[in-house]
């Protein structure tokens, strides 16, 4: 029962330093998703893809970059690693317009 | 645009008292809502939805209903137990040409139910 996986569960960056994200879903969802999680803040969709191939930027797509080579992968880049992308990380998977399926999150803090 | 409005937490609460969580949206069209919850150290789990109007929603006690009139879907729950802590966000199904299912989220809800 893998579900949405996620990797690493924690991350410390330097400012300046790029890292990938890795999210894999065994549940061959067509629909996958990145969040961030901020205190007080909720969710937000940085991006998203209905299909391998197939990527499109959410609410806050800057600093960020995706793609979907696979029906199963889903990583998030992040370029030149800023402060503010401290965050909790999300990533999520969907049938087409089903439940959405989380990942534990990864914490990564950019000093 | 869209957007989700919830009450800001902490709620504390005793162990078997009565739990409201209030939530209120803005879209256009016929969104489907939802609750989701967060346990600690843990990602989102849908807890239920409703997909229209006048829908009820329920999932281990908690019950929700879709009211169109009033742009809410307050969460309830009878009996709350300490294993009821959690963070609990409501959201609304964004569809953008039909052709995807993104959320968007409240800001979240934190409940502490003590014994």
């Amino acid at each position: 029962n893998a579900g949405v996986t996620q990797t690493p569960k924690f991350r410390i960056l330097k400012i300046g330093q790029s890292m990938t994200l890795q999210c894999t879903q065994d549940m061959n969802h067509n629909y996958m998703y990145w969040y961030r999680q901020d205190p007080g803040m909720g969710l937000k969709l940085i991006y998203y893809s209905v299909g391998a191939g197939i990527t499109d930027k959410g609410e806050v797509p800057n600093g960020y970059n995706v793609s979907r080579s696979t029906t199963e992968d889903f990583p998030l880049r992040l370029e030149l690693a800023a402060p503010s992308q401290t965050s909790v990380y999300f990533c999520a998977s969907s049938p087409q317009f089903g439940e959405l399926f989380f990942g534990e999150g990864s914490r990564l803090t950019v000093l | 645009g869209n957007s989700v409005t919830q009450m800001e937490g902490p709620v504390t609460l005793s162990e078997e008292a009565f739990l409201t969580i209030n939530c209120t949206y803005t879209a256009t069209g016929y969104p489907s809502l939802f609750w989701y919850v967060q346990y600690p150290g843990e990602g989102l789990q849908l807890l239920l939805k409703a997909t229209k109007a006048d829908d009820k929603g329920s999932n281990k006690g908690f019950e929700a209903t879709y009211r169109k009139e009033t742009t809410s879907f307050h969460l309830e729950k009878g009996s709350v137990q300490v294993s009821d802590s959690a963070v609990y966000f409501c959201a609304l199904s964004e569809s953008y040409g039909g052709a995807t299912n993104k959320l968007i989220f409240g800001t979240g809800t934190l409940l502490a139910v003590q014994p």
